[in-house]
Protein backbone atom coordinates (compact mmCIF):
# COMPACT_ATOMS: atom_id res chain seq x y z
CA UNK A 1 0.00 0.00 0.00
CA UNK A 2 1.19 3.44 -1.02
CA UNK A 3 1.69 5.78 1.64
CA UNK A 4 -0.56 8.44 0.84
CA UNK A 5 -3.11 7.67 -1.57
CA UNK A 6 -5.29 9.67 -4.08
CA UNK A 7 -7.95 8.91 -6.64
CA UNK A 8 -6.35 11.29 -10.07
CA UNK A 9 -9.41 11.75 -11.43
CA UNK A 10 -10.29 13.57 -13.20
CA UNK A 11 -13.54 14.51 -11.75
CA UNK A 12 -15.28 17.09 -14.36
CA UNK A 13 -18.50 19.02 -12.39
CA UNK A 14 -20.42 22.01 -13.56
CA UNK A 15 -20.18 25.14 -11.98
CA UNK A 16 -22.17 25.47 -8.94
CA UNK A 17 -21.36 21.86 -7.58
CA UNK A 18 -20.29 20.56 -4.38
CA UNK A 19 -17.75 18.06 -5.00
CA UNK A 20 -15.56 16.25 -2.48
CA UNK A 21 -11.78 14.28 -2.28
CA UNK A 22 -10.46 11.41 -0.34
CA UNK A 23 -6.81 10.93 0.53
CA UNK A 24 -5.66 8.22 2.63
CA UNK A 25 -2.83 7.71 4.88
CA UNK A 26 -0.82 4.75 5.70
CA UNK A 27 1.30 6.07 8.69
CA UNK A 28 -0.88 5.67 11.88
CA UNK A 29 1.77 7.98 13.25
CA UNK A 30 0.98 10.73 11.22
CA UNK A 31 0.94 13.95 12.20
CA UNK A 32 -0.10 17.02 10.03
CA UNK A 33 -2.00 17.35 7.17
CA UNK A 34 -2.53 19.21 4.61
CA UNK A 35 -4.29 20.15 1.23
CA UNK A 36 -2.27 22.16 -1.45
CA UNK A 37 -3.33 23.25 -4.97
CA UNK A 38 -1.21 23.29 -8.39
CA UNK A 39 -2.16 24.71 -11.55
CA UNK A 40 -0.94 22.94 -14.94
CA UNK A 41 3.47 23.43 -15.04
CA UNK A 42 2.99 25.64 -11.94
CA UNK A 43 4.15 25.32 -7.92
CA UNK A 44 2.07 23.73 -5.31
CA UNK A 45 0.18 26.06 -2.89
CA UNK A 46 -1.09 25.85 0.05
CA UNK A 47 -5.15 26.09 0.40
CA UNK A 48 -5.41 24.26 3.64
CA UNK A 49 -3.89 22.84 7.32
CA UNK A 50 -6.42 20.15 8.49
CA UNK A 51 -7.02 19.61 11.72
CA UNK A 52 -8.38 17.20 14.37
CA UNK A 53 -11.96 18.72 14.88
CA UNK A 54 -11.75 19.67 11.10
CA UNK A 55 -11.70 23.59 9.70
CA UNK A 56 -13.30 25.13 7.13
CA UNK A 57 -12.29 28.37 4.47
CA UNK A 58 -14.99 30.15 2.84
CA UNK A 59 -16.06 27.08 0.31
CA UNK A 60 -13.84 24.73 1.35
CA UNK A 61 -13.88 22.26 4.11
CA UNK A 62 -11.31 19.97 5.39
CA UNK A 63 -11.45 17.04 7.50
CA UNK A 64 -9.38 14.47 9.30
CA UNK A 65 -10.30 10.83 9.88
CA UNK A 66 -7.61 9.30 12.08
CA UNK A 67 -9.87 5.77 12.45
CA UNK A 68 -9.83 5.14 8.90
CA UNK A 69 -6.96 7.23 7.83
CA UNK A 70 -7.72 9.48 5.60
CA UNK A 71 -8.60 13.14 4.80
CA UNK A 72 -11.29 14.32 2.99
CA UNK A 73 -11.47 18.26 1.14
CA UNK A 74 -15.05 19.56 -0.08
CA UNK A 75 -15.28 22.27 -1.88
CA UNK A 76 -19.04 23.61 -2.45
CA UNK A 77 -20.27 26.10 -5.00
CA UNK A 78 -17.51 25.13 -7.59
CA UNK A 79 -15.92 27.85 -9.74
CA UNK A 80 -14.33 27.64 -12.85
CA UNK A 81 -11.06 28.88 -11.41
CA UNK A 82 -10.95 25.68 -8.78
CA UNK A 83 -9.74 23.73 -11.75
CA UNK A 84 -6.80 22.59 -10.53
CA UNK A 85 -5.02 19.70 -9.40
CA UNK A 86 -5.04 19.02 -5.83
CA UNK A 87 -2.73 17.50 -3.44
CA UNK A 88 -2.90 16.21 -0.29
CA UNK A 89 0.34 16.21 1.98
CA UNK A 90 0.83 13.86 5.57
CA UNK A 91 3.86 14.48 8.00
CA UNK A 92 4.58 11.64 9.72
CA UNK A 93 7.21 13.00 11.56
CA UNK A 94 10.85 13.97 10.64
CA UNK A 95 11.85 15.92 7.75
CA UNK A 96 12.32 12.05 5.63
CA UNK A 97 8.77 11.77 6.42
CA UNK A 98 6.42 14.73 4.51
CA UNK A 99 4.88 12.48 1.87
CA UNK A 100 2.83 14.24 -1.27
CA UNK A 101 0.23 12.35 -2.74
CA UNK A 102 -0.14 12.34 -6.37
CA UNK A 103 -2.65 14.79 -6.86
CA UNK A 104 -6.73 14.76 -7.69
CA UNK A 105 -7.10 16.73 -10.77
CA UNK A 106 -10.69 18.91 -10.76
CA UNK A 107 -11.90 20.04 -13.59
CA UNK A 108 -14.89 22.75 -13.53
CA UNK A 109 -17.33 22.87 -16.43
CA UNK A 110 -19.34 25.93 -17.30
CA UNK B 1 6.41 39.27 -0.82
CA UNK B 2 8.91 37.11 -3.23
CA UNK B 3 8.91 34.11 -0.58
CA UNK B 4 10.64 31.75 -2.28
CA UNK B 5 12.71 32.31 -5.31
CA UNK B 6 14.32 30.03 -7.93
CA UNK B 7 16.86 30.37 -10.27
CA UNK B 8 17.00 29.93 -13.25
CA UNK B 9 13.31 29.25 -14.51
CA UNK B 10 13.87 26.85 -17.37
CA UNK B 11 17.57 25.21 -18.58
CA UNK B 12 18.62 22.90 -21.74
CA UNK B 13 21.82 21.29 -20.38
CA UNK B 14 23.37 18.20 -22.63
CA UNK B 15 24.29 15.01 -20.99
CA UNK B 16 27.45 14.96 -18.57
CA UNK B 17 27.58 19.25 -18.62
CA UNK B 18 26.89 20.80 -14.37
CA UNK B 19 24.83 23.15 -13.38
CA UNK B 20 23.64 25.01 -10.02
CA UNK B 21 20.16 25.96 -9.15
CA UNK B 22 19.32 28.35 -6.78
CA UNK B 23 17.10 28.66 -4.30
CA UNK B 24 16.43 32.01 -1.39
CA UNK B 25 14.20 32.68 0.63
CA UNK B 26 13.16 35.80 2.93
CA UNK B 27 11.00 34.71 5.18
CA UNK B 28 13.42 33.81 7.47
CA UNK B 29 12.70 30.10 7.71
CA UNK B 30 14.79 27.65 9.20
CA UNK B 31 14.15 24.28 6.85
CA UNK B 32 14.51 24.41 3.21
CA UNK B 33 13.79 21.48 0.32
CA UNK B 34 14.47 20.41 -3.14
CA UNK B 35 12.08 18.50 -4.83
CA UNK B 36 11.73 16.95 -8.04
CA UNK B 37 8.24 16.42 -10.06
CA UNK B 38 8.07 14.02 -12.37
CA UNK B 39 4.29 12.97 -14.30
CA UNK B 40 2.36 10.44 -12.18
CA UNK B 41 4.91 10.16 -9.59
CA UNK B 42 3.97 13.69 -7.31
CA UNK B 43 7.09 15.12 -5.30
CA UNK B 44 10.17 13.71 -3.97
CA UNK B 45 12.80 14.65 -2.01
CA UNK B 46 15.62 15.04 -3.10
CA UNK B 47 17.45 16.74 -0.29
CA UNK B 48 16.61 18.73 2.62
CA UNK B 49 18.17 21.53 5.46
CA UNK B 50 16.82 21.20 8.62
CA UNK B 51 18.36 24.46 9.59
CA UNK B 52 21.80 26.67 8.37
CA UNK B 53 24.95 24.18 8.23
CA UNK B 54 23.26 20.84 7.91
CA UNK B 55 21.70 18.65 4.78
CA UNK B 56 20.77 15.50 4.43
CA UNK B 57 19.64 13.18 1.94
CA UNK B 58 16.31 12.46 0.88
CA UNK B 59 14.47 9.81 -1.17
CA UNK B 60 16.14 10.02 -4.34
CA UNK B 61 19.76 11.77 -3.61
CA UNK B 62 21.77 10.00 -6.09
CA UNK B 63 23.54 12.27 -8.65
CA UNK B 64 22.69 15.51 -6.85
CA UNK B 65 24.76 17.61 -4.30
CA UNK B 66 23.43 20.55 -1.94
CA UNK B 67 24.54 23.54 -0.42
CA UNK B 68 23.02 25.59 2.48
CA UNK B 69 24.77 28.54 1.74
CA UNK B 70 23.58 30.94 4.94
CA UNK B 71 20.41 30.80 6.17
CA UNK B 72 18.81 32.38 3.22
CA UNK B 73 19.77 30.25 0.45
CA UNK B 74 19.41 26.26 -0.45
CA UNK B 75 21.43 25.49 -3.56
CA UNK B 76 21.15 22.08 -5.64
CA UNK B 77 24.15 20.35 -8.09
CA UNK B 78 24.06 18.47 -10.96
CA UNK B 79 27.59 16.98 -11.27
CA UNK B 80 27.23 15.32 -14.68
CA UNK B 81 23.39 15.64 -15.61
CA UNK B 82 21.89 12.81 -17.55
CA UNK B 83 18.77 12.39 -19.51
CA UNK B 84 16.45 10.78 -16.23
CA UNK B 85 17.14 14.03 -14.72
CA UNK B 86 14.25 15.64 -16.57
CA UNK B 87 12.14 17.21 -14.64
CA UNK B 88 10.70 20.19 -13.03
CA UNK B 89 12.85 20.90 -9.75
CA UNK B 90 10.92 22.86 -6.69
CA UNK B 91 13.16 24.58 -4.06
CA UNK B 92 10.69 25.09 -0.35
CA UNK B 93 10.92 26.33 2.82
CA UNK B 94 9.19 26.21 6.37
CA UNK B 95 9.55 27.17 9.75
CA UNK B 96 8.95 23.80 11.20
CA UNK B 97 8.59 20.49 9.89
CA UNK B 98 5.18 20.71 11.33
CA UNK B 99 4.39 23.41 9.43
CA UNK B 100 3.43 23.83 5.85
CA UNK B 101 5.57 24.22 3.18
CA UNK B 102 6.23 27.22 1.19
CA UNK B 103 7.29 26.60 -2.81
CA UNK B 104 9.19 28.55 -5.45
CA UNK B 105 7.46 28.53 -9.03
CA UNK B 106 9.96 25.60 -10.13
CA UNK B 107 12.85 25.15 -12.18
CA UNK B 108 12.35 23.05 -15.61
CA UNK B 109 14.91 21.32 -16.51
CA UNK B 110 15.56 19.25 -19.60
CA UNK B 111 18.70 16.78 -20.61
CA UNK B 112 19.12 16.12 -24.07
Amino acid sequence: RKEVEQDPGPFNVPEGATVAFNCTYSNSASQSFFWYRQDCRKEPKLLMSVYSSGNEDGRFTAQLNRASQYISLLIRDSKLSDSATYLCVVNSGGYQKVTFGTGTKLQVIP
Amino acid sequence: NAGVTQTPKFQVLKTGQSMTLQCAQDMNHNSMYWYRQDPGMGLRLIYYSASEGTTDKGEVPNGYNVSRLNKREFSLRLESAAPSQTSVYFCASTEQVNQPQHFGDGTRLSIL
